[in-house]
This record gives structure tokens, sequence and C-alpha cells, in this order.
């Protein structure tokens, strides 16, 4: 599998749940970003984690990084039918970012 | 502040025809990234530039592409002799110089989708 690589590939719930996406890396890394992307639209970032933090929050969003696992999730707490997009890992390293295949998530109003 | 744009946003060509797409970075910012996504998929990194310099191209095929970031004027990603595995959405980013506190970030424009018929 590739770097940065996302899990579930497709999430859909209702609204008011909670969603968790998760992300598995293979190399080391810098930094991992989360972003999202509407349908045809570019990217947004939400949260950058550094390879020394464990946690991080903004707003809704709840990111954790575990370095010894390579892993990563996104948590989106309260979700509103407008989170629905696809959401992104990106894992950071000389300025090149490398992207998973990405979560779609619905969220059903 | 504007962000990232990207034009045009969206690109027709016939193959052999040439693809020109311009990206001109957010104010402040002396980075810019090119990035590639094909229908399904995630983002694939191609080139890395600062203003008059190509840092990192390992990304961009061997032939037929070429980036540049002249010190004046928007980035461009030249595509020659275009064929229909060219028809993806390219994305270009930007981020500030180092040593701020956002230095690793890259903030992305809205892409320009290329068709190549």
């Amino acid at each position: 599998s590739q770097q940065g690589e996302e899990d579930p590939q497709a999430l859909s719930i209702q609204e008011g749940e909670n969603a968790t996406m998760n992300c598995s890396y293979k190399t080391s890394i810098n930094n991992l970003q989360w972003y999202r992307q509407n349908s045809g639209r570019g990217l947004v970032h939400l949260i950058l984690i550094r390879s020394n933090e464990r946690e991080k929050h903004s707003g809704r969003l709840r990111v954790t990084l575990d370095t010894s696992k390579k892993s990563s999730s996104l948590l989106i707490t309260a979700s509103r039918a407008a989170d629905t997009a696809s959401y992104f890992c990106a894992t950071e390293a000389a300025r090149q970012l490398t992207f998973g295949s990405g979560t779609q998530l619905t969220v059903l109003p | 502040n504007a962000g990232v744009m990207q034009n045009p946003r969206h690109l027709v060509r016939r193959r052999g025809q040439e693809a020109r797409l311009r990206c001109s970075p957010m104010k402040g910012h002396s980075h810019v990234y090119w990035y590639r996504q094909l229908p399904e998929e995630g983002l694939k990194f191609m080139v890395y530039l600062q203003k008059e310099n190509i840092i990192d191209e390992s990304g961009m095929p061997k032939e037929r592409f070429s980036a540049e970031f002249p010190k004046e004027g928007p980035s461009i990603l030249r595509i020659q002799q275009v064929v229909r595995g060219d028809s993806a959405a390219y994305f270009c980013a930007s981020s500030p110089p180092y040593g701020g506190p956002t230095t690793d970030t890259q903030y992305f424009g809205p892409g320009t989708r290329l068709t190549v018929l």
C-alpha cells in the first residue's frame, strides 16, 4: 500500500454522529496534515500535526498521531451535512506531500 | 489576502496540442508546488519550485512536462503533445518562506481540470 493510506475508503453516518478516519504511512515524516476536498473542488487544509506531537484539536476536529505505529486518526465530532466531502491525510517530508486515496464521508441529514 | 489562484479552471485540448496551466501563489509565498489528481485518487506530487529555481522535480514525468516559476509572474506547468492519459486535475499549492509558524502548511488552489480529447 502507498504512503498515507486512509481507512475506511467510504463512511456514511447520520448528522450529529462522530466520524473517525484513520491513516497509515510507511516512512519517517516531519508532520502529517489532513485536508478536505469537496466534489470537484480544491483542497482545504484542516490541521497539521508535527511528528513530536501526539494530539491536536481544532474546533470539532481532533487529530492523533502515533509515530510508533505510523498511524493517525481524524475525529470529527457532532457531524453536519456540510462535512460531506473526501478527507485526505498527507505526510510531509522534504516539502513534498504524499497523499493517500482518501475517505469519502457522507453525512446524512 | 487572495488565496492561491489557478487558471484556467477547465482546459480542453486535443491530442498533440500543448497545455499551459498557470498558478499565482498567495501573497508573500515564495514556494510553489504542483500536484496531479487522477479520478478517484489522491494527489500525486509533481514538482516543487522557488522563484527561478526548481527544487525537486522527482514527481515530474521525464518527457513532455516542464515547470517554471519566474521572477515575475505566475508559475507555469507546461505539458507538450498532450495524450489522453494526461487528463486529470492539476493542483497548485504555495507556502510561506522558511521560519514562520505556517512554513509547513501548503495552501491549495482550486485546480485546473485538463481534458484531452
